[in-house]
């Protein structure tokens, strides 16, 4: 069975600072893939980022992150130069297994994230 | 418009009634799913559709049911609301292996759904 560890139920960052969100994982399947949701206070599911489990490189997209360690099986996200938008929960997910199952995700508790001027 | 869109938004019903909440997509993907939110539990998946004759069950199904009506639209059916249902719903779809954007789920804007 996957699972998804977000150890961080809050966190403040002041803006323009950058923040690393925390996400551990636990899969028994050598292909799987790591993305990161942002859920604003109006409830919508963004997706911010991929990583496969076999790309070599760390994924970044515009100011968004993904440090990917794959033998402490952790994504920690993070978010460079936060803005007073980036407020919001944030989900760290994963896909794996089997090509039946592959597409099914498995997401953590969340993160909570407040950026303060 | 939206690619995916979730009917209706918002919904209040009382135990015991039958609710069905639909979801339509115009991006073309084969597979779909629905999830329910908690708080302090993140989503977690109730039923996943790789096409109109493929229908799984994810791992929170019982009390609910699932219909794939057209490429384009799932529905999810509460057919008997209780309580412990209530939770915001989405709506999710995804290319087929090896499409273009494979590795990204598309989700709807939500169903906030109160049962009293």
């Amino acid at each position: 069975a996957q699972k998804i560890t977000q150890t961080q139920p809050g966190m403040f960052v002041q803006e323009k600072e950058a923040v690393t969100l925390d996400c551990t994982y636990d899969t028994s399947d050598p292909s799987y893939g790591l993305f990161w949701y942002k859920q604003p206070s109006s409830g919508e599911m963004i997706f911010l980022i991929y990583q496969g489990s076999y790309d070599q490189q760390n994924a970044t997209e515009g100011r968004y992150s993904l440090n990917f360690q794959k033998a402490r099986k952790s994504a920690n996200l993070v978010i460079s130069a936060s803005q007073l938008g980036d407020s919001a929960m944030y989900f760290c997910a994963m896909s794996g297994g089997s090509t039946g199952t592959a597409s099914k995700l498995t997401f953590g508790t969340g993160t909570r994230l407040q950026v303060t001027l | 418009d939206a690619d995916v869109t979730q009917t209706p938004r918002n919904r209040i019903t009382k135990t015991g009634k039958r609710i069905m909440l639909e979801c339509s997509q115009t991006k073309g993907h084969d597979r779909m799913y629905w999830y329910r939110q908690d708080p302090g539990l993140g989503l977690r998946l109730i039923y996943y559709s790789f096409d109109v004759k493929d229908i799984n069950k994810g791992e929170i199904s019982d009390g609910y049911s699932v219909s794939r009506q057209a490429q384009a639209k799932f529905s999810l059916s509460l057919e008997s609301a209780i309580p412990n249902q209530t939770a915001l719903y989405f709506c999710a779809t995804r290319p087929g292996h090896r499409a273009l954007g494979y590795n990204e789920q598309f989700f709807g804007p939500g169903t906030r759904l109160t049962v009293l």
